[in-house]
């Protein structure tokens, strides 16, 4: 089946640090997703991509889905203490209302 | 814009009971819904695709008789877990589909004693 590889699983960073994580996968998508969960929280919709190449920002985060349709990286700027919190990538592969594909998750800590 | 709720936040029920979970679409229509299931430091697992007025489609290995889902209207689905036992406690995410985008609700965390 579909799967995406997330990476990297953690990072502890400095704040004002950039952060930068990716999302791959074998197969093809059309519309990549990025989400931010914070404890006992649901997802939080960051960024929507549909073309691939697309470069789209959301403020201090910028994500952009890559030209062979296959990955899509998420990269935060001047991180500050409350971007903590567990990011995931999702993915779809079939029609606007087909089902996403999950990453696993990158957690993110940011030392003040 | 694109809020999702759900009802309750967490609910501790004993064993062999059901429990039945909302989930809405406050500001707009979602002809589709979605059910996750979440362990501890774990991704989002779908459960079952859930389209207004018609038959829920369940992921492999999701039993359709333990989790009843019904979507009665476009801004209400909800997920009955029957006969709960202890190895059912998870966080449940629903989710509802806004054009290209799914929008989350805030999660209920089940705890079957």
């Amino acid at each position: 089946g579909q799967q995406l590889n997330q990476s990297p699983q953690s990072m502890f960073i400095q704040e004002g640090e950039d952060v930068s994580m990716n999302c791959t996968s074998s197969s093809i998508f059309n519309t990549w997703l990025w989400y931010k969960q914070e404890p006992g929280e649901g997802p939080v919709l960051l960024i929507a991509l549909y073309k691939a190449g697309e470069l789209t920002s959301n403020g201090r985060l910028t994500a952009q889905f890559g030209i062979t349709r296959k990955d899509s990286f998420l990269n935060i700027s001047a991180s500050i203490p409350s971007d903590v919190g567990i990011y995931f990538c999702a993915g779809r592969y079939g029609g606007s209302q087909g089902n996403l594909i999950f990453g696993k998750g990158t957690k993110l800590s940011v030392k003040p | 814009g694109a809020v999702v709720s759900q009802h309750p936040s967490w609910v501790i029920c004993k064993s062999g009971t059901s429990v039945k979970i909302e989930c809405r679409s406050l500001d707009f229509q979602a002809t589709t819904m979605f059910w996750y299931r979440q362990f501890p430091k774990q991704s989002l697992m779908l459960m079952a695709t859930s389209n207004e007025g018609s038959k829920a489609t369940y992921e492999q290995g999701v039993e359709k008789d333990k989790f009843l889902i019904n979507h009665a209207s476009l801004t209400l689905s909800t997920l009955t877990v029957t006969s709960a036992h202890p190895e059912d406690s998870s966080f449940y995410i629903c989710s509802a589909g806004l054009s290209s985008e799914q929008y989350f609700g805030p999660g209920t965390r089940l705890t079957v004693t």
